[in-house]
């Protein structure tokens, strides 16, 4: 099983609806996870950390459920500009950070 | 306070050549990371430095490729030999312990 897995997507998502998408894990001892999403061509930007049970950032709001060892991420009242591939990250302190494939999603008018 | 700087951020070397990719991590940051991203796969973690140390290199090839964090200066990635596969996008992240790291705006290094 890999370390972590995305639906690689993409999401086709009207503007103004709500998306959400998972990300697996496989390492039980991860303590937090951070949500970075990517742009074509540009660097991974921090959008999200989880130590607990969830987050929640205006629009944002990412859950874990450490059972079933999945986070997931949802967006509501997507805009235009929220289209981006999103990366999960599961952190074990010490150790270096491992990144998923990515979700692609893309809004469309 | 300036963000995680990268330079160049685009090289383009022959076959055969040298390449040198800097990075400056965040103020205060004494942890620095290297990526490498090929074009349209995922971001493969390379190594992982302290100040004058190699924590992590499990990343790294085995051959052409080293990395360096000095006392002063920045964090080099070197790349000897280059090769056309070695084309992509390298980027560095910083952090100020581990965790949250934040990345750098990439070097696209490009092998003719």
């Amino acid at each position: 099983r890999k370390e972590v897995e995305q639906d690689p997507g993409p999401f086709n998502v009207p503007e103004g609806a709500t998306v959400a998408f998972n990300c697996t894990y496989s390492n039980s001892a991860s303590q937090s996870f951070f949500w970075y999403r990517q742009d074509c061509r540009k660097e991974p930007k921090l959008l999200m950390s989880v130590y607990s049970s969830g987050n929640e950032d205006g629009r944002f709001t990412a859950q874990l459920n450490r059972a079933s060892q999945y986070i997931s991420l949802l967006i509501r009242d997507s805009k235009l500009s929220d289209s981006a591939t999103y990366l999960c990250v599961p952190y074990v302190a010490g150790n270096k950070l491992t990144f998923g494939g990515g979700t692609r999603v893309l809004v469309k008018p | 306070n300036a963000g995680v700087m990268q330079n160049p951020r685009h090289l383009v070397r022959r076959r055969g050549q040298e390449a040198r990719l800097r990075c400056s991590p965040m103020k205060g940051h004494s942890h620095v990371y290297w990526y490498r991203q090929l074009p349209e796969e995922g971001l493969k973690f390379m190594v992982y430095l302290q100040k004058e140390n190699i924590i992590d290199e499990s990343g790294m090839p085995k051959e052409r490729f080293s990395a360096e964090f000095p006392k002063e200066g920045p964090s080099i990635l070197r790349i000897q030999q280059v090769v056309r596969g070695d084309s992509a996008a390298y980027f560095c992240a910083s952090s100020p312990s581990s965790g949250e790291q934040f990345f750098g705006p990439g070097t696209r290094l490009t092998v003719l």
